[in-house]
């Protein structure tokens, strides 16, 4: 089985200061890993995401992710936030097991990203 | 091209009123998914389709149906509605052996 979790329900940062937000998963076999974006009352926007290579992935507006296999974390990073980065994050894995996952994703329960002016 | 459609964007029904999501999507992909997001829960998957005329329980399928006739279409419906089932759904198709997945923009569902 697949899991994701984001610890932190809320993050605040001021503008100009850099962001993280935590993702941690479990799956039995190679992960590919997502995040994804959601402002008010809008869809999903897909930031970027880790399939193999680098282990820092370069996504939309900035952000970027650091894919760390031993401690099986993919944090959302931005060197410097924008009050217009405020929104909802969603960290995703999907199983790589030899096909049988069908594609099916598993979320964490999402955090709050609150920018300050 | 308009990549993964749902109708309808928003609804308010009565418990016990039934519905029918749709979820159209014309990038030819052959599976598709229905997810519904509440507040501290995520996207949990509901039921999937790996192709025309197959469909699977997700994590959450109770009160919920769904078809695939054709390729390009995914319904889910509710028979019986209930408050409980109140919830933002979200729709996905993804190509086999791709992996990144596109998502509808969602439909907003209020059960009174």
């Amino acid at each position: 089985a697949q899991s994701v979790a984001q610890p932190e329900d809320q993050v605040n940062v001021a503008e100009g200061n850099p962001l993280t937000v935590k993702c941690t998963y479990s799956v039995s076999g190679n992960p590919y890993l997502f995040w994804y974006v959601q402002y008010p009352n809008r869809g999903l926007q897909f930031l970027l995401k880790y399939i193999t290579g680098d282990n820092l992935v370069k996504g939309s507006y900035g952000f970027e992710a650091e894919f760390n296999k031993s401690q099986t974390s993919f944090h959302l990073k931005k060197p410097s936030a924008l009050v217009s980065d405020s929104a909802l994050y969603f960290c995703a894995v999907r199983d790589d097991a030899g096909g049988t996952s069908y594609g099916k994703l598993t979320f964490g329960q999402g955090t709050i990203l609150t920018v300050h002016p | 091209n308009a990549g993964v459609t749902q109708t309808p964007k928003f609804r308010v029904l009565k418990t016990g009123q039934s519905m029918t999501l749709l979820c159209a999507q014309d990038m030819n992909h052959e599976y598709m998914y229905w997810y519904r997001q509440d507040p501290g829960m995520g996207l949990r998957l509901i039921h999937y389709s790996v192709g025309e005329g197959t469909t699977a329980k997700g994590e959450v399928p109770d009160g919920y149906n769904v078809s695939r006739l054709k390729k390009q279409n995914f319904l889910l419906g509710l028979e019986s509605a209930a408050p409980s089932q109140t919830s933002v759904y979200f729709c996905a198709s993804i190509r086999v052996g791709a992996r990144e997945a596109f998502f509808g923009q969602g439909t907003r569902l209020t059960v009174v």
